[in-house]
């Protein structure tokens, strides 16, 4: 069974600072996705990377994928008010995507 | 272009009863998933079907099962409720069922709560 933890489970930050959520799995994905949840909605893609020791940049946001493709890392810069939310990360097997694995989730709070 | 919609938002049922919760794909999309959202956890692969037939389902009994219909919406139903049901069921919709990393839109999911 294929598994993702993901840390911290919880972050609460000032305005202005820079963090990291972490997603790590001793198994192989094929590609990992990130997505933020808002309350009362559904999760919402936020990125896909697929390539080992990819990086990709959205505005302050930035997407790792390992070297090994079992772990991927988000980095938020300047942390504003709006990017509060729960953050997910999910790791698509060999299979393919019909069957995300998503770990626990990162429930992150940004203070003005 | 209207988004996965679930109905309906909020649905109360009591020990032992049967749920039933419903899923509209966007328009053109064949493939719907089913996920469990229970409190403090990550999602929780359900079932998914494409093209009207049960292709996967994850490690929940089989009181979970489901349907998908000509038109490609979908219904989730839940037998003999248990308290531990009780969570946020989320409905997700693909164009292309299978292929690599095609991108699955949820909707705002159905909150069953189990008194």
């Amino acid at each position: 069974t294929q598994l993702l933890e993901q840390s911290p489970q919880f972050l609460s930050i000032q305005e202005g600072e820079n963090l990291t959520v972490y997603c790590n799995s001793s198994s192989v994905f094929s590609s990992l996705q990130w997505y933020r949840q808002e309350p009362g909605e559904g999760p919402v893609l936020l990125v896909t990377v697929v390539t080992g020791g990819e990086v990709k940049k959205l505005k302050r946001l930035t997407f790792q994928f390992g070297d090994a493709r079992k772990d991927s890392s988000l980095h938020i810069t300047a942390a504003q008010p709006g990017d509060t939310g729960l953050y997910l990360c999910a790791g698509i097997g060999i299979q393919g995507a019909q069957k995300l694995v998503f770990g626990q989730g990162t429930r992150l709070t940004i203070n003005p | 272009e209207a988004g996965v919609t679930q109905s309906p938002t909020h649905l109360i049922k009591t020990r032992g009863q049967q749920a039933t919760l419903r899923c509209s794909p966007i328009s053109g999309h064949t493939s719907v998933y089913w996920y469990q959202q229970a409190l403090g956890l990550g999602l929780q692969f359900l079932l998914w079907y494409d093209e009207g037939e049960e292709r996967n389902r994850g490690n929940f009994p089989p009181r979970f099962s489901g349907r998908q219909f000509p038109n490609y919406s979908s219904e989730l139903n839940v037998n003999a409720l248990e308290l531990e049901d009780s969570a946020l069921y989320l409905c997700a919709s693909s164009s292309r069922a299978g292929v690599g990393t095609d991108t699955q839109y949820f909707g705002p999911g159905t909150r069953l709560t189990v008194l």
